[in-house]
């Protein structure tokens, strides 16, 4: 199996601008997670899915944050409009099902916002 | 609101020393404790741990839970250059699955 894959690796992009990222998670996964990692906050959960639905987005900072997952094998997680306070690596993470918990992690996407 | 607390947040040791890694959880509902190791990418799955005192291993790697002193240890022994990571640790429960991480200990092992 390829793994979680993550574009683009790395994005630089202006304040003001929209970024989209996308996740492509373990063919059979039915869970997936979105993670914001900074060095001041380390790792936080942004948003989750179990089979395409959004269960928990409680982590996603403020309404420019959105993400859709709408089908079992692709989501997006977009900012609109970016700011420099957005600058971080953003994982996308799947899973077999909620309860098992172990989670595999996609190689991110470095954001740059200017 | 869950709580996950990684000791120390830093360590330099050199090769063939034997390293222990802490970590303190306040988790509602606790299921398990999970540890990951971040190289230069993406976190990749070490050890989940649920029933206390019982030890997982992986080679050089080993860990442990205490359910009664809400915690866990990580021990690396024999340490060598290829160790050298931010090891995390995180624990998940309560009704919302979520996995609540810690900020990492930085290991750098030096040759």
């Amino acid at each position: 199996d390829a793994g979680v894959i993550q574009s683009p690796r790395h994005e630089v992009t202006e304040m003001g601008q929209e970024v989209t990222l996308r996740c492509k998670p373990i063919s059979g996964h039915n869970s997936l997670f979105w993670y914001r990692q900074t060095m001041m906050r380390g790792l936080e959960l942004l948003i989750y899915f179990n089979n395409n639905v959004p269960i928990d987005d409680s982590g996603m900072p403020e309404d420019r944050f959105s993400a859709k997952m709408p089908n079992a094998s692709f989501s997006t997680l977009k900012i609109q409009p970016s700011e420099p306070r957005d600058s971080a690596v953003y994982f996308c993470a799947s899973s077999e099902g909620i309860v098992l918990d172990t989670q595999y992690f996609g190689p991110g996407t470095r954001l740059t916002v200017l | 609101e869950d709580k996950v607390v990684q000791s120390p947040l830093s360590l330099v040791v050199h090769e063939g020393d034997t390293v222990t890694l802490n970590c303190s959880y306040e988790v509602t509902n606790f299921r398990s404790l999970l540890w990951y190791k971040q190289e230069k990418k993406a976190p990749t799955f070490l050890f989940m741990l649920t029933s206390s005192g019982i030890e997982k291993k992986s080679g050089r790697l080993s860990s442990i839970l205490d359910k009664k002193e809400l915690s866990s240890i990580l021990n690396i022994t024999a340490t060598q250059t290829g160790d050298s990571a931010i090891y995390l640790c995180a624990g998940s429960g309560g009704s919302n699955y979520k996995l609540t991480f810690g900020k990492g200990t930085l290991l750098t092992v030096n040759p």
